[in-house]
C-alpha cells in the first residue's frame, strides 16, 4: 500500500473552503485514491475517490496532478457540521485491505 | 436499509473474559473488516475476509479471532480480554474492491472497556 501524509489538523471558519492536502509519493499505477470522513462517535463515511484529474460530487471535489503524487479534498463553503476527521487512503484492488493513517481533524468554527 | 449491524453497542469485561463481537451486513459485500479505533487515533485493521470462509490477519490481529461462516456475517472475538483491548471497534464491508466508485460502509461501532 502506498504511505500517505496528511496534516493532522485544519481550522477554517463557516463559509470558507477547506483545502486537504494528502501526499502520496509512492502511489502505483492501479492505485485510487480515496476519502472519507469520520464524525464523533461514528463510523468512516465514504466521500469521495479517484483516479486522476478533478472529480466532484454533491460533498466535495477531489483534484489530482498529473504526477498523482498528490491530492487535495476541497470542502466547499464549509458550516459546523462539517467539523470531523478525514482520512485520504490510496490502494487498488489487489489490497484487499482499507488502511487508515490518523487522518487530519478539521474544526469548523462560528 | 440497515447496512452495516453491529453487535452490542456497548461492553463492559473483566480481564480475563471473553466475548464476540457480531457484524451482519444485508449488502451482500464479499469484503468484511474488523477496525479499532483508541482515542485520538486513526483505524487499524484488526482482521478481514475476502469471502466466505476465508480470513486473514490485519495490522494488529494479536488477541482476536474471526470467523466468516456465512457470508453476510464477521464475528471477532477475544478469548481472554485484556485493559489494552479498551477501544472502539468498526466493522466494515465492501464489494470486491475493483475499479472507482467501491466504498466501504461502516458501523456504528462497539464501545468496548475491559477493566
Amino acid at each position: 500500500l502506498a504511505k500517505t501524509t496528511q496534516p493532522i489538523s485544519m481550522d477554517s471558519y463557516e463559509g470558507q473552503e477547506v483545502n486537504i492536502t494528502c501526499s502520496h509519493n509512492n502511489i502505483a499505477t492501479n492505485d485510487y485514491i480515496t476519502w472519507y470522513q469520520q464524525f464523533p462517535s461514528q463510523g468512516p463515511r465514504f466521500i469521495i475517490q479517484g483516479y486522476k484529474t478533478k472529480v466532484t460530487n454533491e460533498v466535495a471535489s477531489l483534484f489530482i496532478p498529473a504526477d498523482r503524487k498528490s491530492s487535495t479534498l476541497s470542502l466547499p463553503r464549509v458550516s459546523l457540521s462539517d467539523t470531523a476527521v478525514y482520512y485520504c487512503l490510496v490502494g487498488d484492488a489487489a489490497d484487499y485491505k482499507l488502511s487508515f493513517g490518523a487522518g487530519t481533524t478539521v474544526t469548523v468554527r462560528a | 436499509n440497515a447496512g452495516v449491524t453491529q453487535t452490542p453497542k456497548f461492553r463492559v469485561l473483566k480481564t480475563g473474559q471473553s466475548m464476540t463481537l457480531l457484524c451482519a451486513q444485508d449488502m451482500n459485500h464479499e469484503y468484511m473488516y474488523w477496525y479499532r479505533q483508541d482515542p485520538g487515533m486513526g483505524l487499524r485493521l484488526i482482521h478481514y475476509s475476502v469471502g466466505e470462509g476465508t480470513t486473514a490477519k490485519g495490522e494488529v490481529p494479536d488477541g482476536y479471532n474471526v470467523s466468516r461462516l456465512k457470508k453476510q456475517n464477521f464475528l471477532l472475538g477475544l478469548e481472554s480480554a485484556a485493559p489494552s483491548q479498551t477501544s472502539v471497534y468498526f466493522c466494515a464491508s465492501s464489494h470486491a474492491l475493483r475499479g472507482l466508485n467501491t466504498e466501504a460502509f461502516f458501523g456504528q461501532g462497539t464501545r468496548l472497556t475491559v477493566v
